[in-house]
């Protein structure tokens, strides 16, 4: 299958600072990526859908001044955290899908910790 | 109601055994329908896809019912491995191509 890595696998950090992750499709031209967060016990929650080249689309409740996303190349998409507090601590995991495809290949994820 | 939703859980058999995973999703209009795994703390991995004429794959069984909106997973004796959170996906539901996960259900497989 497809494989999708990301950067960092896991990040503290001290609250305000803000922290980059980064997503790369492999061996496959992602023409969409997804960002999900998921919190212990919980399901994936949607954050954004983002297409190379435009502006992502944030799920509701998803605020896009704090979670930068941006998807500059076909193979590449980054979420930055800004001003990161303590209740952004999380595991948050980013899926590619390219042309034609239905399925989606997710990262490793990456776990933040915010102090 | 939830768009895709799934037996709460969680599943305590023992190995050997057969479970049966079911979902049901709300969008008549969803276009395409697949079964995940996820490990503790880890990424979810794509187990398989499901299609009407239902498919198979070793001891995994996938059927997707369009008329009652209901989807299944079959596990067929159980090993210890399986334990883990599998995840109905759905893609269409809400409109759009958007890809609704359902809350997931954990299987904890006994020796």
């Amino acid at each position: 299958g497809a494989v999708v890595s990301q950067h960092p696998s896991w990040v503290i950090c001290k609250s305000g600072t803000s922290v980059k992750i980064e997503c790369r499709s492999l061996d496959f031209q992602a023409t969409t990526m997804f960002w999900y967060r998921q919190f212990p016990k919980q399901s994936l929650m949607l954050m954004a859908t983002s297409n190379e080249g435009s502006k992502a689309t944030y799920e509701q409740g998803v605020e896009k001044d704090k979670f930068l996303i941006n998807h500059a190349s076909l193979t590449l998409s980054t979420l930055t955290v800004t001003s990161a507090h303590p209740e952004d601590s999380s595991f948050y995991i980013c899926s590619a899908r390219g042309d034609f495809q239905e399925t989606q290949y997710f990262g490793p994820g990456t776990r933040l910790l915010v102090l | 109601r939830k768009e895709v939703e799934q037996d709460p859980g969680p599943f305590n058999v023992p190995e050997g055994a057969t479970v049966a995973f079911n979902c049901t999703y709300s969008n008549s209009a969803s276009q395409s329908f697949f079964w995940y795994r996820q490990d503790c703390r880890k990424e979810p991995k794509l187990l398989m896809s499901v299609y009407s004429s239902g498919n198979e794959d070793g001891r995994f069984t996938a059927q997707l019912n369009r008329a009652s909106q209901y989807i299944s997973l079959l596990i067929r004796d159980s090993k210890l491995s399986d334990s883990a959170t599998y995840l109905c996906v759905v893609n269409g539901a809400g409109g759009g191509f958007k890809t609704i996960f359902g809350a997931g259900t954990r299987l904890f497989v006994k020796a």
